[in-house]
């Protein structure tokens, strides 16, 4: 069955550190690969998707994510986080068909203005 | 343009009784999605429903069901609820239900068994 690594549970960013929050999946063959993010109090929204194309992947708000094929990796990136990025960060895939996407247990991201 | 609803916002149940959950998808979307997101276990696919079909289910039991209407709304019934089916609810909705379609989510469920 896929499953779907997020190996840090919490972390916690001073204003304009970087960050990456690592994704790690199980499934060998072709993948859909999400980061969705639930703000305090607001409803999970897309961050970024990728299907196919250019592993390098870009979101709103200043995100990226980079696929790599070979790690089965699909790290969140982002150069500079601000105080309004402090939320709950889920990766999520997509595997074999029939719409069953698999998620992440979350990494909750605090910012410290 | 509005965002998927869900209700009712909070319900609380005892063991052995009955939960119907309720989603309204986006206008247009014919997809609809349901999840459990239980503490400490993320969030778990529990049905897919498209065009007033169920096209997959996750690893749950039978007693969790559900059913799309004609007008896409769905329901979520769980019978025989027991303590660890305490959860947020959420339903999500797609356009259509290709692999390329991204999935809305609305607001979810709290589902409290005591």
């Amino acid at each position: 069955a896929q499953s779907v690594s997020q190996h840090n549970h919490h972390v916690i960013l001073s204003e304009a550190a970087s960050l990456e929050l690592g994704c790690n999946y199980s499934y060998g063959g072709t993948v859909n690969l999400f980061w969705y993010v639930q703000y305090p109090g607001q409803h999970l929204q897309l961050l970024l998707k990728y299907f196919s194309g250019d592993p390098l992947v870009k979101g709103i708000k200043g995100f990226e994510a980079e696929f790599i094929k070979s790690k089965f990796s699909f790290n969140l990136r982002k150069p500079s986080v601000q105080w309004s990025d402090t939320a709950e960060y889920f990766c999520a895939v997509l595997s074999g068909g029939y719409q069953k996407v698999t998620f992440g247990t979350g990494t909750k991201l605090q910012v410290i203005p | 343009e509005a965002g998927v609803t869900q209700s009712p916002t909070h319900l609380i149940k005892t063991r052995g009784q009955q939960a119907t959950l309720r989603c309204s998808p986006i206008s247009g979307h014919t997809s609809v999605y349901w999840y459990q997101q239980a503490l400490g276990l993320g969030l778990q696919f529990l049905l897919w429903y498209d065009e007033g079909e169920e096209r997959n289910r996750g690893n749950f039991p039978p007693r969790f069901s559900g059913r799309q209407f004609p007008n896409y709304s769905s329901e979520l019934n769980v019978n025989a609820l027991e303590l660890e089916d305490s959860a947020l609810y959420l339903c999500a909705s797609s356009f259509r239900g290709a692999a390329t379609d991204t999935q809305y989510f609305g607001p979810g469920t709290r589902l409290t068994v005591l």
